[in-house]
């Protein structure tokens, strides 16, 4: 089956630092990479979509200069959080579509801390 | 716009009990509707979806949810919960084919199993 493989899947940083996410799809071309950040025990916020080789579309509220995400090929995809601050802090989780199929492939999700 | 509500943050039941995770939506266009199970600092899994035809949808773990486009619901059941099912539980919905396509989460409900 479709496999998108998410890293780091932990990763702590200082304040004021730049942190990148990776999702890769494994077996399939990933023509659409969704990010969303989950808040402790809260539901998944859809923050940006991206579709390979154009420019991201981000939700409403979310700054497009601190969340760089970049789908340069159909099976990558990565989110950079920039100048990073403690209230970053969340759990990023990916999810591509591909073509010939419908679905949603999940990453494994990344565990953002920064201190 | 599409949401989603999930009604019920927190449903507990005893092992071998039935189990039902209610779930509705609101959508301009036929909607395709999907439920997710997470377990801690874990992406998503896929437990079943609906696009079209039959409404009721069987997934994986013996869990099952019926589409009821009269009452705009799209509730989870389980005849018997096992201690293993003790997750939380998304309900999603997306604009089929057309659009974006964009997963978009109700707020999550926590399945407690008491053995």
């Amino acid at each position: 089956g479709a496999v998108v493989s998410q890293h780091p899947s932990r990763v702590i940083c200082k304040s004021g630092t730049s942190v990148k996410i990776e999702c890769r799809s494994l077996d399939f071309q990933a023509t659409t990479m969704f990010w969303y950040r989950q808040f402790p025990k809260k539901s998944l916020m859809l923050m940006a979509t991206s579709n390979e080789g154009s420019k991201a579309t981000y939700e409403q509220g979310v700054e497009k200069d601190k969340f760089l995400i970049n789908h340069a090929s159909l099976t990558l995809s990565t989110l950079t959080v920039t100048s990073a601050h403690p209230e970053d802090s969340s759990f990023y989780i990916c999810s591509a579509r591909g073509t010939g199929y419908y679905g949603y492939t999940f990453g494994s999700g990344t565990r953002l801390t920064v201190v | 716009a599409q949401s989603v509500t999930q009604l019920g943050s927190h449903v507990s039941v005893s092992e071998g009990a039935l189990v039902l995770l209610r779930c509705n939506y609101s959508s301009s266009v036929p909607p395709y509707l999907f439920w997710y199970v997470q377990y801690p600092n874990q992406g998503l899994q896929l437990l079943l979806k609906y696009t079209t035809g039959a409404t009721l949808v069987k997934g994986i773990n013996g869990f099952e949810a019926e589409f009821k486009k009269s009452e705009t619901s799209f509730h989870l059941t389980k005849p018997s919960a096992h201690m293993s099912d003790a997750a939380e539980y998304f309900c999603a919905v997306s604009d089929g084919s057309g659009n974006t396509g964009k997963l978009i989460f109700g707020q999550g409900t926590t399945l407690q199993v008491k053995p």
